[in-house]
């Protein structure tokens, strides 16, 4: 059951602009889209954006989703230094009928 | 304001059993599909078991069908993983998760070790 494929780090600097992608096929990523989630260490993830792209009420306009075809893409911009730390992506496959999760990028903020 | 409550863990020898459960509250909980999501030390998030909102949809990772049964009681917002034979590898953080993964509790930590 192969996963979503990320980037396992990125590096920006303070109020610079990231962007995190999130790769799948078809059946996940390119037929029901991704979710967001971050997760500070030491604490459980939290959903950044649904998977038609929408913020959840109390998420900051800093952070934004998209997809093309099969790559899902989070943007964070004006990074802050409470913005450190995993992003995974999620997303629903209708062939096998799974959550499949990407291995996570931890973001740092220099 | 939604929350989920996971319980259950602990420390079980290899072989041994646990049944952990997850109580939600604050949304119609017949409405929501539930899962359970893992994370070994220092690892990433793992997707484990799913149930649909009625409970007759049941969808498992490769790696615990025929080990892990998930089933839910909607009378009373709850869901539950009961995990036989378990194994060394199963060793993880236990999230259990409401919706579209939307909704997360604390988890629950289970150690598997002799």
């Amino acid at each position: 059951q192969a996963g979503l494929t990320q980037p396992p780090s990125v590096s920006k600097g303070l109020r610079q602009t990231a962007t995190l992608t999130c790769t799948g096929n078809s059946n996940n990523v390119g037929n029901q889209g991704a979710a967001w989630l971050q997760q500070h260490q030491g604490h459980p993830p939290e959903v950044l954006s649904y998977r038609n792209n929408d913020r959840p009420s109390g998420v900051s306009e800093r952070f934004s989703a998209s997809r093309s075809g099969n790559t899902a893409s989070l943007t964070i911009a004006g990074l802050q230094p409470e913005d450190e730390a995993d992003y995974y992506c999620s997303a629903w496959d209708t062939s096998l009928n799974i959550w499949v999760f990407g291995g996570g990028t931890k973001l740092a903020v220099l | 304001e939604v929350q989920v409550v996971e319980s259950g863990g602990g420390l079980v020898q290899p072989g041994g059993s646990l049944r952990l459960s997850c109580a939600a509250s604050g949304l119609t909980f017949r409405n929501f599909w539930m899962s359970w999501v893992r994370q070994a030390p220092g690892k990433g998030l793992e997707w484990v078991a799913t149930i649909n909102h009625d409970g007759f949809g049941k969808y498992y990772v490769d790696s615990v069908k025929g080990r892990f049964t998930i089933s839910r009681d909607n009378a009373n917002n709850s869901v539950y993983l009961q995990m036989n034979s378990l194994r060394a590898e199963d060793t993880a953080l236990y999230f259990c998760a409401g919706g579209d993964l939307h909704y997360w509790g604390q988890g629950t930590m289970v150690t598997v070790s002799s």
